[in-house]
């Protein structure tokens, strides 16, 4: 199975500040991955899909980059309505693995 | 409206069976992959299986066979059969739509139905 590791599992930020998740596969997903918000109590929403697409409604402000095996989420100027945890997903396989999450803290 | 909407949670002993189901709105299950996906309570997501448009289904190797997944395309829905349940399947089920038939990511979720195994 092809496993999926991100970093920080937490980070800590200001309103305004500019904020980069990684995400890194064990071996390489091509640009399949996407990227999820999920705020307490409430279902994932998707964000970025096939790497670098920005998902119909979701902000300019946020961006995917990445292939092959290192995969980043980039927040440029975080809102309050950002700070949420992120989780990334591969569907290169059948197993549509998730990360483990990192959670965007003020 | 693109709607999801999962029923069939609740309390079951160790070892017993239990029936999800997710009644989808708004579009067919033949026109998009279909996951179910868990979250224990205060964790990470965990992928558990899928259902492609095509009706080829995969379920995570963790679960050993004990879950099985199927559709009703007459209904227009998905099922999770969840056999010989332990105390670690309590979570949030989620049923969840890809953004196409096959490979892609989820682009609509169900507000999830909580399962709890406990004696």
């Amino acid at each position: 199975d092809i496993q999926m590791t991100q970093s920080p599992s937490t980070l800590s930020a200001f309103v305004g500040d500019r904020v980069t998740i990684t995400c890194r596969a064990s071996q390489s997903i091509n640009d399949w991955l996407a990227w999820y918000q999920q705020k307490p109590g409430k279902a994932p929403k998707l964000v970025v899909y096939k790497a670098s697409n920005l998902e119909s409604g979701v902000p300019s402000r946020f961006s995917g980059s990445g292939s092959g095996t290192q995969f980043t989420l980039t927040i440029t100027s975080l809102q309050p309505e950002d700070f949420a945890t992120y989780y990334c997903q591969q569907y290169s396989t059948y197993s549509g693995t998730f990360g483990q999450g990192t959670k965007v803290e003020i | 409206e693109v709607q999801l909407v999962e029923s069939g949670g609740g309390l079951v002993q160790p070892g017993g069976s239990l029936r999800l189901s997710c009644a989808a709105s708004g579009f067919t299950v033949t026109s998009r992959y279909m996951s179910w996906v868990r979250q224990v309570p205060g964790k990470g997501l965990e992928w558990v299986s899928v259902i492609y448009g095509s009706g080829g289904t995969f379920h995570a190797d963790s679960l050993k066979g004990r879950f099985t997944m199927s559709r009703d395309i007459y209904k227009n829905t998905v099922s999770l059969q969840m056999n010989n349940l332990r105390a670690d399947d309590t979570a949030v089920y989620y049923c969840a739509r890809g953004r196409a038939a096959g490979r892609d990511g989820i682009d609509c979720w169900g507000q999830g139905t909580l399962v709890t195994v406990s004696s």
